[in-house]
This record gives structure tokens, sequence and C-alpha cells, in this order.
């Protein structure tokens, strides 16, 4: 069955320190997004992505924060300047047309130290 | 933002037994999701719910979309060790475009073999 991936599972970086958290979305979907769950807490959402542009983004989703999509099939979210508030699980999710199921990755942990 | 109250917050429950949880919101939605997650893991689809006084049955699990729209509810008969996680609702507001899902805060069931 097919499934949405993400690389890394794990990442540990400095405060003030960039990082791509990549996710491959399920092939024939168009529509991806970004979540994050931080420990113990609710799933929110960041960002959602169709035809190579920003559809929609939460306040948590500052300029701090930038999507791409630099080819067929990555997905990328990058975080300039990481603050110690944005450790938590990061989940890529995407979407056929049509249908509103949104399936999801199995996350990055993402530790800012 | 919008809330979805999700209750109960917690459940332990011995093994054999049905559990039933729900979410309701003051706002309508379009669209009601079920799922799973694992520690450590990504949330994992149980049931979509897509029209209002749905209800829809995946083996053991059964889940309704309310009437009003602004309430869903899962139940889990027979509960086995492996039901052990945290389920979450998650809503739709609207089915144009690249809406977002809105989470609850989780249910966490723990199954006493």
């Amino acid at each position: 069955e097919p499934e949405v991936t993400q690389t890394p599972s794990h990442q540990v970086t400095q405060m003030g320190q960039e990082v791509i958290l990549r996710c491959v979305p399920i092939s024939n979907h168009l529509y991806f997004y970004w979540y994050r769950q931080i420990l113990g807490q609710k799933v929110e959402f960041l960002v959602s992505f169709y035809n190579n542009e920003i559809s929609e983004k939460s306040e948590i989703f500052d300029d701090q924060f930038s999507v791409e999509r630099p080819d067929g099939s990555n997905f990328t979210l990058k975080i300039r300047s990481t603050k110690l508030e944005d450790s938590a699980m990061y989940f890529c999710a995407s979407r056929d047309r049509g249908l509103e199921t949104q399936y999801f990755g199995p996350g990055t942990r993402l530790l800012v130290l | 933002g919008q809330q979805l109250n999700q209750s109960p917050q917690s459940m332990f429950i011995q093994e054999g037994e049905d559990v039933s949880m729900n979410c309701t919101s003051s706002s309508i939605f379009n669209t009601w999701l079920w799922y799973k997650q694992d520690p450590g893991e990504g949330p994992v689809l149980l049931i979509a719910l897509y029209k209002a006084g749905e209800l829809t049955s995946n083996g053991r699990l059964t889940a309704q979309f309310g009437i009003t729209r602004k309430d869903s509810f899962l139940n889990i008969s027979a509960s086995i060790p492996s039901d052990v996680g945290i389920y979450f609702c998650a809503g739709q507001l609207r089915n144009s475009g690249n809406t977002p899902l809105v989470f609850g805060k989780g249910t966490r069931l723990s199954v006493i073999a």
C-alpha cells in the first residue's frame, strides 16, 4: 500500500541552525501538508500546499518557515533559524484530488538544543 | 482557532470491554476523521466520515458523523491489547481548497489484559 515517507526520522540541531525536513508524499496525490506535534500535545496545522504554492498557513508558520517542492516527488519544510520551541514531531501529509482524507507520514522528531 | 473538544482524555479498560469516545465542536464540520497514533509514530487513519448522519464501520471500530455536523463518536468493540494508543478526532471545516485538519487533543487508551 502506498505511504507517505519522511526523512530523517530524528534530527538534533543547535539553536539558530537551519534544518530541512523531507517528505515524499503518495505518488498520485496533489495536496500536501505539514503539521507539528509538541510532545504530549495535539497535532497542529502548519501549512498546506497545492499547485506549487502555499494554500493556507497557520500563525505558527512565520517567516522562519518555508516549504518547497523541488522536484516531482519531494516536499520539504525548512526552518531557517531554529528555536528551542521548534522541538516537536513534524508530520507531512498528503491527499488525492476529490477526497478529503489526509494520509500522514511517520514523522521527524526534531530536537533543538 | 477552531476547537475540537475530545473526551475522555484517557481511559483504562479491561481487555474485551467496549470503548466509546467522542468529539464535539461549536463549529460545523464537513468531514470527520478518526486517527490512531502509536508512540513515536504518525497518525494512522481509522475511519473517514463525509456526510451528516453517516455511520461507518471498520472491523471492530464504528464511527458516526453527528446529524448536526458538530460532533462524532468512535466505538471500539471487544478491545484487545493492540488497541492501546492515542485516538484523535480531526475535522475539516469546509471542502473547498486545501483545507487543513483541526485535531482534538486525543484520547489515550490503555487496555489491561
